[in-house]
């Protein structure tokens, strides 16, 4: 079965401390993997595709890394503003039309 | 600008009422979705449509009902057969061809039940 899993499911970190989020997923065959922010009462806002192991991707101070079994979203230097929630989904070569989601990761960055 | 538009953001329904929640999008994109979305839980798909006039169930589709009469727009009716619709809703489009496999999200539509 197809399966999203993130974590941690919350993460404090002081301005400037960098860190990483993590998105492991099992998939019978791997269409894609996206990457969305979403602020609180708000629908996600798209971040990054990624579609083979080894690709990379940057926004600012965010860069996400795919792996054959898990995807890395690294917030460098964080600044309050990039406080959200951060989800994961998948895309299985399986079926054209369905996206797997995880639970997310909440972020909050102190100033 | 083109975008994905829900509306109402906000929304009351009373015990034994049908609800018609709206989605509009100008992005030319062919296929569509509705997704529910509960605290804790990641997004679960209710309906999806890959064009015109035709769509399918989702992992939790029963209670609810959609349309698609026009590219643009994908209202989904949450009936009183949905015991608990208390929930975030998201309406999200896709074009159809790689590589643009990603999805937009609208900015979504709270349902509370009174």
């Amino acid at each position: 079965e197809d399966q999203v899993t993130q974590s941690p499911e919350a993460l404090r970190l002081q301005e400037g401390e960098s860190s990483s989020l993590n998105c492991s997923y099992t998939v019978s065959g791997l269409r894609g993997l996206f990457w969305y922010r979403q602020d609180p009462g708000k629908g996600p806002e798209f971040l990054f595709t990624l579609y083979s192991a080894g690709e990379e991707k940057e926004k600012e101070r965010l860069k996400a890394t795919l792996t054959k079994k898990e995807s890395f979203l690294h917030i460098t230097a964080p600044k309050p503003e990039d406080s959200a929630t951060y989800l994961c989904a998948v895309q299985s070569t399986s079926g054209t039309y369905k996206y797997i989601f995880g639970t997310g990761t909440r972020l909050k960055v102190l100033a | 600008d083109g975008g994905i538009t829900q509306s109402p953001k906000y929304l009351f329904r009373k015990e034994g009422q049908n609800v018609t929640l709206s989605c509009e999008q100008n992005l030319n994109h062919d296929a569509m979705y509705w997704y529910r979305q509960d605290p804790g839980q990641g997004l679960r798909l209710i309906y999806y449509s890959q064009i015109v006039n035709d769509f399918q169930k989702g992992d939790i589709a029963e209670g609810y009902s959609v349309s698609r009469e026009k590219k643009e727009s994908f209202p989904l009716t949450v009936t009183s057969a949905q015991k608990n619709p208390t929930a975030f809703y998201l309406c999200a489009s896709r074009y159809e061809g790689r590589p643009y496999n990603e999805q937009f999200f609208g900015p979504g539509t709270r349902l509370t039940v009174l």
